[in-house]
């Protein structure tokens, strides 16, 4: 079935650092990709996604370029804050029958520091 | 916009009592989720409706789950007899239309003694 992995399960940063989550998928056909993040006490929320290679995503200072040939889909932010401190996730929707279903990462703990 | 509602936000429960949980999806979404959020296991889909129909039910652990969407305006999540196994945060989403955009609740922490 559908995977996804992030490499990273914990990140610590210091304000203005640069920041890289790797994350790559395994699927069967041509999925979306998405990166979510999560802050304590809420539910996941969208940062950006991209349906096709070489598409990039961005938000909020975030980016992502989705590379079909390395199946990866790296989050990167040049100046990362104290309030980017949250989960992040990245995800991917099946791009057949089942393109409802998300399959997540683990997650990766991003922990800004003044 | 309120966002999706999710009550309660905190459940206690003893093994092998019965829980139900509530979702009030955002008005006009056609497409409503359940996912489980261990730490373990991260986030996991349970099940989706699409204009109030069950469409997939894949994720949903078959003998105790249950869910259901009687009207465009709620959903439910009911596990009976619930196990320590159980204990997750249990988030609920809904969509304009299939999983482009999740919007999610901010979940119930279901913990089972």
């Amino acid at each position: 079935g559908d995977s996804v992995t992030q490499t990273e399960g914990q990140v610590a940063l210091s304000e203005e650092d640069f920041l890289t989550i790797h994350c790559n998928y395994s699927a069967s056909g041509y999925p979306t990709l998405f990166w979510y993040v999560q802050y304590p006490g809420e539910g996941p929320q969208l940062l950006f996604r991209a349906s096709r290679d070489k598409e990039k995503g961005s938000s909020r200072g975030f980016e992502a370029t989705y590379d079909k040939g390395t199946t990866s889909f790296h989050l990167r932010k040049a100046s990362v804050q104290e309030s980017d401190s949250a989960v992040y996730y990245c995800a991917l929707s099946d791009g057949g029958g089942s393109n409802y279903k998300l399959t997540f990462g683990k997650g990766t703990l991003l922990t800004v520091t003044p | 916009n309120a966002g999706v509602i999710q009550t309660p936000r905190h459940k206690v429960t003893g093994k092998g009592q019965e829980a139900t949980l509530w979702c009030e999806p955002i008005s006009g979404h056609s497409a409503v989720f359940w996912y489980r959020q261990t730490i373990v296991q991260g986030l996991e889909f349970l099940t989706y409706f699409r204009n109030q129909a069950p469409i997939d039910d894949s994720g949903m652990p078959k003998e105790r789950f249950s869910a259901q969407m009687p009207n465009q305006s709620h959903s439910t999540l009911k596990i009976q007899s619930t196990q320590p196994q159980d204990s997750a945060v249990y988030l609920c989403a809904s969509s304009p239309y299939s999983a482009e955009t999740l919007y999610f609740g901010s979940g119930t922490r279901l913990t089972v003694l």
